[in-house]
């Protein structure tokens, strides 16, 4: 079965600094590749999705992930965080032909003003 | 445009009591999968449903829960004689067709039950 991993579990930065969160999955066939975001209290709303094509995905928010087949990474990036971005943050991973997607432990992100 | 509504919000029940989360999905999605969180952990897949069929139910648990989907009204996760491990946030989500060629899921806001 796949498995996705988060290992980045609790970020704290102040704001301006650059972020970026580290997803890798285990599946070696095709997959599409999910960043959710969940701010306090409320539901996970979708950041960006990579299903084929560039590499480099952008998405809401001044978000971004690249897709690196070789490393089976999905990596979220944001060059200049916000107190506003304190959310979960949710990497998750269809396996091609599944309708379901797993989903990363989730990373736990605080913003200093 | 109303997205997936989840109801109740807030749920606490008696040890041994039934729980009843509903779903509605977003209009013109037929395709609903429920989630749970637990504290420090990330969301779990417990069943997929489509109108009137349970399409994967690998992540629900063997015993107490239950889910449907009837062709009307809401789809409701079930959950008998609660324990205080089931307290629990659980999400619904829902997609136009199967899964990823749909462009994504749209969570509802999720219903917190609490087991005292």
């Amino acid at each position: 079965a796949q498995s996705v991993s988060q290992h980045n579990h609790h970020v704290i930065l102040s704001e301006a600094a650059s972020l970026e969160l580290g997803c890798n999955y285990s599946y070696g066939g095709t997959v599409n590749l999910f960043w959710y975001v969940q701010y306090p209290g409320q539901h996970l709303q979708l950041l960006l999705k990579y299903f084929s094509g560039d590499p480099l995905v952008k998405g809401i928010k001044g978000f971004e992930a690249e897709f690196i087949k070789s490393k089976f990474s999905f990596n979220l990036r944001k060059p200049s965080v916000q107190w506003s971005d304190t959310a979960e943050y949710f990497c998750a991973v269809n396996v091609g032909g599944s309708y379901i997607p797993t989903f990363g432990r989730g990373t736990s992100l605080i913003v200093h003003p | 445009n109303a997205g997936v509504m989840q109801n109740p919000r807030h749920l606490v029940r008696r040890r041994g009591q039934e729980a009843r989360l509903r779903c509605s999905p977003m209009k013109g999605h037929s395709h609903v999968y429920w989630y749970r969180q637990l504290p420090e952990e990330g969301l779990k897949f417990m069943v997929y449903l489509q109108k009137e069929n349970i399409i994967d139910e690998s992540g629900m648990p063997k015993e107490r829960f239950s889910a449907e989907f009837p062709k009307e009204g809401p789809s409701i996760l079930r959950i008998q004689q609660v324990v205080r491990g089931d307290s629990a946030a659980y999400f619904c989500a829902s997609s136009p067709g199967e899964g990823s060629a749909s462009g994504g899921y749209t969570f509802g806001s999720g219903t917190r039950l609490t087991v005292v």
